[in-house]
């Protein structure tokens, strides 16, 4: 199994801050690296599949990079909608598993 | 619009089965898969297992294979997710989410259900 690994599991940040959030994979799993956001109570949402591209209706303030076995999720201009877990997952192959997560958490 | 809709909380006591459906509307359900995660309190996403609604192929994660099952009716466009053999590490919340395929052919959970409570207590 791929292990993908996130750090930092938490972090503290203010409206309007860059936040940059890591995520690497146990072995080389090329751009297949989606990103997710969830909010207390409710389901996950897709923010970025194919590491960088922003799924639709998602703001620009979310970016992505990286490809390989190390990947990127940028916040630049925190919202205060954003304050939510995040979660990196690769879909290079079954079972498609997650990062452990990083809480975003209002400074 | 594109949703999908999961049955209600459950309470099973240890050993017994459980079993989750997801209802699809807004879109052909035969089309994409339907992928099972879930998340325990407090915790991180886990991911379950999946489904081609078309061909009915499966695939399971090691920590639940052989008690996990996932199963369609494509007439009522549902899929659902039975556990059985449960004890209190199977304590969760339960999502199906449909898997989607880019033109580049990369893979990702689009759409997901409201989750469904499975607390498992004697």
């Amino acid at each position: 199994d791929i292990q993908m690994t996130q750090s930092p599991s938490s972090l503290s940040a203010a409206v309007g801050d860059r936040v940059t959030i890591t995520c690497r994979a146990s072995q080389n799993i090329g751009k297949y690296l989606n990103w997710y956001q969830q909010k207390a109570g409710k389901a996950p949402n897709l923010l970025i599949y194919a590491a960088s591209t922003l799924q639709s209706g998602v703001p620009s303030r979310f970016s992505g990079s990286g490809s390989g076995t190390d990947f990127t999720l940028t916040i630049t201009g925190l919202q205060p909608e954003d304050f939510a877990a995040y979660y990196c997952q690769q879909s290079y192959s079954t079972p498609r598993t997650f990062g452990q997560g990083t809480k975003v958490e209002v400074k | 619009q594109v949703q999908l809709v999961q049955s209600g909380a459950e309470v099973k006591k240890p050993g017994a089965s459980v079993k989750v459906s997801c209802e699809a509307s807004g879109y052909t359900f035969t089309n994409y898969d339907i992928n099972w995660v879930r998340q325990a309190t407090g915790r991180g996403l886990e991911w379950v297992g999946w489904m081609n609604p078309n061909t009915g192929n499966t695939g399971y994660a090691q920590k639940v294979q052989g008690r996990v099952t996932i199963t369609r009716n494509t007439s009522i466009r549902t899929a659902y997710m039975e556990l059985s053999s449960l004890t209190s590490e199977d304590t969760a919340v339960y999502y199906c989410a449909r898997g989607w395929a880019s033109s580049s052919f990369y893979y990702a959970m689009d759409v997901w259900g409201q989750g469904t409570a499975v607390i498992v207590s004697s």
